[in-house]
């Protein structure tokens, strides 16, 4: 089950920026880092920022995220085609002492 | 680089056990964190649990009474059990690598597994 909510769905034009929310609670975000992950169809997801905004090696400049209290947000800005993909929020959950994921983002390129 | 490679029945009866392998290569199998995350056909990611190098392990509540992990260090080997499967636990199951940081570094492909009569 998924404790962190995302909205189930995103869009925009090339060139535009997309923002995607994930809300949590003090126990997931209250002090804790959030990662993204981006999953394209058929594939297993893959980290795209780790610790509310670093980018691995690799991501482009143009996915950056962002963390206030008990929200975090990532943006897409530069949209491009090959962005389409879920995107799922990720935490670790001190009351579950374990992982705790977003219900998913689908962002579409109009 | 690490590479993980899950495998395993695809399909499973209702009632059964479903068990896992998740084999990982090319890295230090001792510094990370090994977790199950399964996700049901169009649906969002959920994790199963990690265990350690040393077996320290936790498992997600929803699933505590019928999930283990173990640990082989000989063959860089990490599996899964799941008791008593039921339809619901139909999914993709992936293996996934935390160097401690608390994000997932490192994926397996992922593995289908159905339950089904």
């Amino acid at each position: 089950q998924s404790v962190l909510t995302q909205p189930p769905s995103a869009s925009g034009t090339p060139g535009q920026r997309v923002t995607i929310s994930c809300s949590g609670s003090s126990s997931n975000f209250g002090a804790i880092s959030v990662n993204w992950y981006r999953q394209f169809p058929g594939t297993a997801p893959k980290l795209l920022i780790y610790t509310n905004n670093q980018r691995p090696s690799g991501v482009p400049d143009r996915f950056s995220g962002s963390k206030s209290g008990t929200s975090a947000s990532l943006a897409i800005s530069g949209l491009e085609s090959d962005d389409e993909a879920d995107y799922h929020c990720a935490a670790w959950d001190d009351s579950l002492r374990g992982y705790v994921f977003g219900t998913g983002t689908k962002v579409t390129v109009l | 680089q690490v590479q993980l490679q899950e495998s395993g029945p695809g399909l499973v009866k209702p009632s059964e056990t479903l068990s896992l392998t998740c084999s990982v290569s090319g890295g230090s199998f001792n510094t990370y964190y090994w977790s199950w995350i399964r996700q049901p056909p169009g649906k969002g990611l959920e994790w199963i649990g990690f265990i350690s190098e040393s077996g320290f392990s936790n498992y997600n509540p929803s699933l505590k009474s019928r999930v283990s992990l173990s640990v082989d260090k000989t063959k860089n080997q990490v599996s899964l059990k799941v008791t008593s499967v039921t339809a619901a636990d139909t999914a993709m199951y992936y293996c996934a690598g935390d160097e401690g940081a608390g994000y997932f570094d490192y994926w397996g492909q992922g593995t289908p597994v159905t339950v089904s009569s």
